[in-house]
């Protein structure tokens, strides 16, 4: 089975600019997490989608938003980029199994904003 | 804010010796997990322990949990230079992983 693809890899993006990043998760999890690591504060939640519904939204400002299709693929979008949104940007993919369930991460996007 | 914290935050060992690190986590949780990192590349998940387990092995792997002390301990045995890696421990809750700050693990051949 194919991992999560996140797309894509790299980027480099200028302050003020908005930026979108693609994660497809993978075939058969209808649940999809994005999360945002620096090295100042660590892995951080960003919000997790379920069949085209989010569930759950961490503590970041409404410049972060994202959207699930049908076919489970997601996208987050970030407007008006400041330096501070340079990270890996993390999509994780899981099939809910009860209340248990394990998370499937893809490689990220690393975002440099200059 | 961060559900977890890691300790140590570094950890050198040499190949073959024994590498254990802590987590110790704020609220009531249904499962803790634990990651690897590879230098700045995605998460792998390792092994998931309940909150009704108290300890769990997965090869060189033993994951404790106590749930009364709020804390999680990884232990990995007969440490490998492919375990050069940085931690994680996860707590969930309602469709979210909350990670720590992680323990960064250095085997030295």
């Amino acid at each position: 089975k194919a991992g999560v693809t996140q797309t894509p890899r790299y980027l480099i993006k200028t302050r003020g600019q908005q930026v979108t990043l693609s994660c497809s998760p993978i075939s058969g999890h209808r649940s999809v997490s994005w999360y945002q690591q620096t090295p100042g504060q660590g892995l951080q939640f960003l919000f997790e989608y379920f069949s085209e519904t989010q569930r759950n939204k961490g503590n970041f400002p409404g410049r972060f938003s994202g959207r699930q299709f049908s076919n489970s693929r997601s996208e987050m979008n970030v407007s008006t980029l400041e330096l501070g949104d340079s990270a890996l940007y993390l999509c994780a993919s899981s099939l809910v199994v009860g209340s248990n369930y394990e998370q499937y991460f893809g490689p990220g996007t690393r975002l440099t904003v200059t | 804010s961060q559900q977890g914290e890691e300790d140590p935050q570094a950890l050198s060992i040499q190949e073959g010796e024994n590498a254990t690190m802590n987590c110790s986590y704020k609220t009531s949780i249904n499962n803790l997990q634990w990651y690897r990192q590879n230098s700045g590349r995605g998460l792998v998940h390792l092994i998931l322990i309940r909150s009704n387990e108290r300890e769990k092995h997965s090869g060189r792997l033993r994951v404790t949990l106590d749930t009364s002390k709020k804390s999680s301990s990884l232990l990995i045995t007969a440490s490998r230079a492919a375990d050069t890696a940085s931690y994680f421990c996860a707590t969930d809750a309602r469709y979210k992983l909350s990670f720590g700050a992680g323990t960064t693990v250095t085997v030295r051949a």
